[in-house]
C-alpha cells in the first residue's frame, strides 16, 4: 500500500523567503507526482504535475523536483508571499492502484507572515 | 472555463438520513473522482468513474456509499443510513482522460457533510 509523508506539518517563514517543502512516497512505481494548494475551506488547486520519467517542473516561483527511487520530491517557493499562505498537498498516482487515482500526503501549513 | 462545481456546499443531516451529493465535472472530461476528506487529513480515494462505468470503487467504506453517472457527466454520491463518522469533506475532481501520466486531476470546492 502507498503511503505518502509529508514534512514538516506546519511552517512559518517571513515574507521574501525561499522555502522547501517536502514529500516522501513508499512505493516507487508512480504514475506521476502532483502538488496542490488548498485554501481554508476551499478545493484543491493543482499546482504542479511531475511525469515519472520527468526529474522536475517550473512554473513562476515555484519548483518541483522529483527523485523517484528514493521515494522524494520537494517543492520549492521562491520569494515567499503573504498569498502564499495556505496548506500545500502532495500526493501520487501509482501502478498498484485500481486507477489514476491519488494518495494523498496530510498537507504542509504553510503561513507567510509579512 | 466553468470548473468543477459542487452542490451542495454544506449539508447537515441526522444520524440515519439517505443525502445524496452532486458533482458537475468540467465539460468534455471522461474521468471523474469522489474523494473524502477528514479534519487534519489528505483527502482519500473512494471511487473513479470512466465514462458511465465505476472502474474502481475499491475504496467505498462499505455498502451504505453508492454514486453513479448515468450519462457521463454529472454524478452523485450516495450516502445511506448516515452515521457520525460519515461527517468529513467531499470533493469531486475530473480529469481530460483519466488514463495518462500526464492527466491533472481538478478539483471542486467540496460538500462539507455533517452527520448530527
Amino acid at each position: 500500500k502507498q503511503e505518502v509523508t509529508q514534512i514538516p506539518a506546519a511552517l512559518s517563514v517571513p515574507e521574501g523567503e525561499n522555502l522547501v517543502l517536502n514529500c516522501s512516497f513508499t512505493d516507487s512505481a508512480i504514475y506521476n507526482l502532483q502538488w496542490f494548494r488548498q485554501d481554508p475551506g476551499k478545493g484543491l488547486t493543482s499546482l504542479l504535475l511531475i511525469q515519472s520519467s520527468q526529474r522536475e517542473q517550473t512554473s513562476g516561483r515555484l519548483n518541483a523536483s522529483l527523485d523517484k527511487s528514493s521515494g522524494r520530491s520537494t517543492l520549492y517557493i521562491a520569494a515567499s508571499q503573504p498569498g502564499d499562505s495556505a496548506t500545500y498537498l502532495c500526493a501520487v498516482a501509482y501502478s498498484g492502484a485500481g486507477s489514476y487515482q491519488l494518495t494523498f500526503g496530510k498537507g504542509t501549513k504553510l503561513s507567510v507572515i509579512p | 472555463g466553468a470548473g468543477v462545481s459542487q452542490t451542495p456546499s454544506n449539508k447537515v443531516t441526522e444520524k440515519g438520513k439517505y443525502v445524496e451529493l452532486r458533482c458537475d465535472p468540467i465539460s468534455g472530461h471522461t474521468a471523474l473522482y469522489w474523494y473524502r476528506q477528514s479534519l487534519g487529513q489528505g483527502p482519500e480515494f473512494l471511487i473513479y468513474f470512466q465514462g458511465t462505468g465505476a472502474a474502481d470503487d475499491s475504496g467505498l467504506p462499505n455498502d451504505r456509499f453508492f454514486a453513479v453517472r448515468p450519462e457521463g457527466s454529472v454524478s452523485t454520491l450516495k450516502i445511506q443510513r448516515t452515521e457520525r463518522g460519515d461527517s468529513a469533506v467531499y470533493l469531486c475532481a475530473s480529469s481530460l482522460s483519466g488514463s495518462g501520466v500526464t492527466d491533472t486531476q481538478y478539483f471542486g470546492p467540496g460538500t462539507r457533510l455533517t452527520v448530527l
